[in-house]
């Protein structure tokens, strides 16, 4: 079985500090990583994916996330946060050995508050 | 582009009632997926359809659940009857293929409340 966890419920940071949502992540196989976030009232946006390579990632937004196998880890990471970037984040995962469907299991999300 | 079009946008209805729910995805993308999203909670797969085909069914409870995609466009998701647990925001996502590394582009969903 696939599955994903956000061990934080909220992230608050100051703007210009650096932001870090965390998420670890179980699979039988190698991992498929995104990231999604849900500004409030509209539907969830893709930010970012992993799939092979480079275990830096970078995405829409200025934000990137890092890779970690040893850690099944893959945090989300933005050095300067902006008040803009205030919204519901969500890890997902999908298991490369299923090949005949897209099942993407997704965490239950950080909110991110950032304050002027 | 235009983006992947859900309505109605809100819905409140008394549980053993039915409703349904409409999904437009962005002309071209032939996979379009069903997800429920309970607050608090992560959104969860209910059907996943390849054109006008199911690939993934799963996680949907037939006993009340349907779902289909004529023509393999637009897709309506019905609940009869509703139950309070089934109070949820249903989210429609779509993409161009059903590829391992394919980006889901999702509706701003519809909110159901159910009394």
């Amino acid at each position: 079985a696939q599955s994903v966890a956000q061990p934080e419920d909220q992230v608050n940071v100051a703007e210009g500090n650096p932001l870090t949502v965390k998420c670890t992540y179980s699979v039988s196989g190698n991992p498929y990583l995104f990231w999604y976030v849900q500004y409030p009232n509209r539907g969830l946006q893709f930010l970012l994916k992993y799939i092979t390579g480079d275990n830096l990632v970078k995405g829409s937004y200025g934000f990137e996330a890092e890779f970690n196998k040893s850690q099944t880890s893959f945090h989300l990471k933005k050095p300067s946060a902006l008040v803009s970037d205030s919204a519901l984040y969500f890890c997902a995962v999908r298991d490369s050995r299923r090949s005949n469907d897209y099942k993407l299991s997704f965490g239950a999300g950080t909110t991110v508050t950032v304050r002027a | 582009e235009a983006g992947v079009a859900q309505s109605p946008r809100y819905k409140i209805i008394e549980k053993r009632q039915s409703v349904a729910f409409w999904c437009n995805p962005i002309s071209g993308h032939a996979t379009l997926y069903w997800y429920q999203q309970i607050l608090g909670q992560g959104p969860k797969l209910l059907i996943q359809f390849q054109n006008n085909g199911v690939v993934d069914d799963s996680q949907l409870p037939k006993d009340r659940f349907s779902a289909e995609r004529l023509k393999g466009v637009d897709s309506t998701l019905k609940i009869q009857p509703a139950k309070l647990e089934d109070s949820a925001v249903y989210l429609c996502a779509s993409s161009f293929n059903r590829g391992t590394n394919e980006k889901l582009f999702f509706g701003s969903g519809t909110q159901l409340s159910v009394l």
